[in-house]
């Protein structure tokens, strides 16, 4: 079974658009979070989300937004795609709500923006 | 199983002076090593390492790692308040198509003017 799954594994789209990017894990965990990995392979945190409180990266732009529809997912809103937002984006979740244990990851989301 | 290994738990210097913090590992997989600065808010991205010897830099902090001994350190120089935060490492020990981050309990690092 799949432990932490992201859709669509490619998403290519212009400049300007809005997208989604969905991400569910299916360990039960209490804290979920998305990561972006630039062109020199470089993995930086992006947000971090329990029931309780969403910690958000202040380097991250506002057009960047996570939704929670419930524990087990924890959705990417990105609006007004700019070229700059290529990149794969990884879905994470943990046990526990302070995050500083063992973190499984999805396989990732590759964006292209034209 | 897996273990990150972080030392000290805790550091209070004062400005100016150099600290070295440490973090060991044993893990099955290992693909890379992560630093972390966390204050308040999420944890900001400082170096990934991949390769043992090669120093990375980024102004007045340092860190480089040893897959032989398992270890890396971080070295900050020349400390600033504003460096005080918790410092994290962690290992990318998936080995496969997905990563899987251990985490260590980090070190407390207080900077005092």
């Amino acid at each position: 079974d799949t432990a932490v799954s992201q859709t669509p594994k490619y998403l290519v789209t212009q400049m300007g658009n809005d997208k989604s990017i969905k991400c569910e894990q299916n360990l039960g965990h209490d804290t979920m979070y998305w990561y972006k990995q630039d062109s020199k392979k470089f993995l930086k945190i992006m947000f971090s989300y329990n029931n309780k409180e969403l910690i958000i990266n202040e380097t991250v732009p506002n057009r960047f937004s996570p939704k929670s529809p419930d524990k087990a997912h924890l959705n990417l809103h990105i609006n007004s795609l700019e070229l700059g937002d290529s990149a794969v984006y990884f879905c994470a979740s943990s046990p526990e709500a302070g995050g500083t244990d063992t973190q499984y990851f999805g396989p990732g989301t590759r964006l292209t923006v034209l | 199983e897996d273990k990150v290994v972080q030392s000290p738990l805790s550091l209070v210097v004062h400005e100016g002076d150099t600290v070295t913090l440490n973090c060991s590992y044993e893990v099955t997989n290992f693909r890379s090593l992560l630093w972390y600065k966390q204050e308040k808010k999420a944890p900001t991205f400082l170096f990934m390492l991949t390769s043992s010897g090669i120093e990375k830099k980024s102004g007045r902090l340092s860190s480089i790692l040893d897959k032989k001994e398992l270890f890396s350190i971080l070295n900050i120089t020349a400390t600033q308040t504003g460096d005080s935060a918790v410092y994290l490492c962690a290992v990318d020990d998936s080995g496969g198509s997905n990563y899987k981050l251990t985490f260590g309990k980090g070190t407390l690092l207080t900077v005092n003017p």
